[in-house]
């Protein structure tokens, strides 16, 4: 079964400082690859995706993903967090063939003054 | 991009009531609407998919009797939470399907509904 994990479920990092947020995958066949935003007690909103093409994929607000098949990996960063880019974060897979999404459990980005 | 509402935003309802959400793609017709459940600092999980004037497909442990849902429409989805309880409280988000194509469709995300059971 496919799966995605997001490694570190609260993240802290310094307004201006680089942000990292993880997401690995499990899957023998390439999925299309997302990162969604949530605000609290808002939906999701998307950042950016990976179908197919280059695999360094810039989203909106700065942040950007890239995709790495050796590693299984759909990492997102931004290379000066501000103070509004404190949310939660979600990475999700979507099989090819399919319309369902799968997603991780989510990471909290907190930002420090 | 294409918009999904959801209404209400919020709703509190007493147990054994039920609740109805609607789900509605604003400009463009959705073959399939996609219903999912958030725990409290959970992530999503998918619950149902529905496709416009068919059954909708469950995913296992979602009990059909309970949460009913109607794709009646291109453009409007409804989950119906049937005597509710509250354990049944969460947070419900629809997510549309544009295109019958499965390739390069992309779900967009309604706003979520805040389900409290009291």
């Amino acid at each position: 079964a496919q799966s995605v994990t997001q490694l570190g479920s609260h993240v802290s990092v310094s307004e201006g400082a680089l942000v990292l947020l993880r997401c690995n995958y499990s899957s023998s066949v390439p999925p299309y690859l997302f990162w969604y935003v949530q605000y609290p007690n808002q939906g999701l909103q998307l950042l950016l995706k990976y179908t197919t093409g280059a695999t360094l994929v810039k989203g909106i607000n700065g942040f950007e993903a890239e995709f790495k098949k050796s590693e299984t990996s759909f990492h997102l960063t931004k290379p000066s967090a501000h103070m509004s880019d404190a949310a939660e974060y979600f990475c999700a897979v979507r099989p090819s063939g399919t319309y369902k999404y799968i997603f991780g459990t989510g990471t909290r980005l907190k930002v420090l003054a | 991009g294409a918009v999904v509402s959801q209404h209400p935003s919020w709703v509190i309802c007493k147990s054994g009531t039920s609740v109805k959400i609607e789900c509605r793609s604003l400009d463009f017709q959705a073959t399939t609407m996609f219903w999912y459940r958030q725990f409290p600092k959970q992530s999503l999980m998918l619950m149902a998919t529905s496709n416009e004037g068919s059954k909708a497909t469950y995913e296992q442990g979602v009990e059909k009797d309970k949460f009913l849902i109607n794709h009646a429409s291109l453009t409007l989805s409804t989950l119906t939470v049937t005597s509710a309880h509250p354990e049944d409280s969460s947070f419900y988000i629809c997510s549309a399907a544009q295109g019958a194509s499965i390739v390069n469709t992309e779900a967009f995300f309604g706003q979520g509904t805040r389900l409290t059971v009291v």
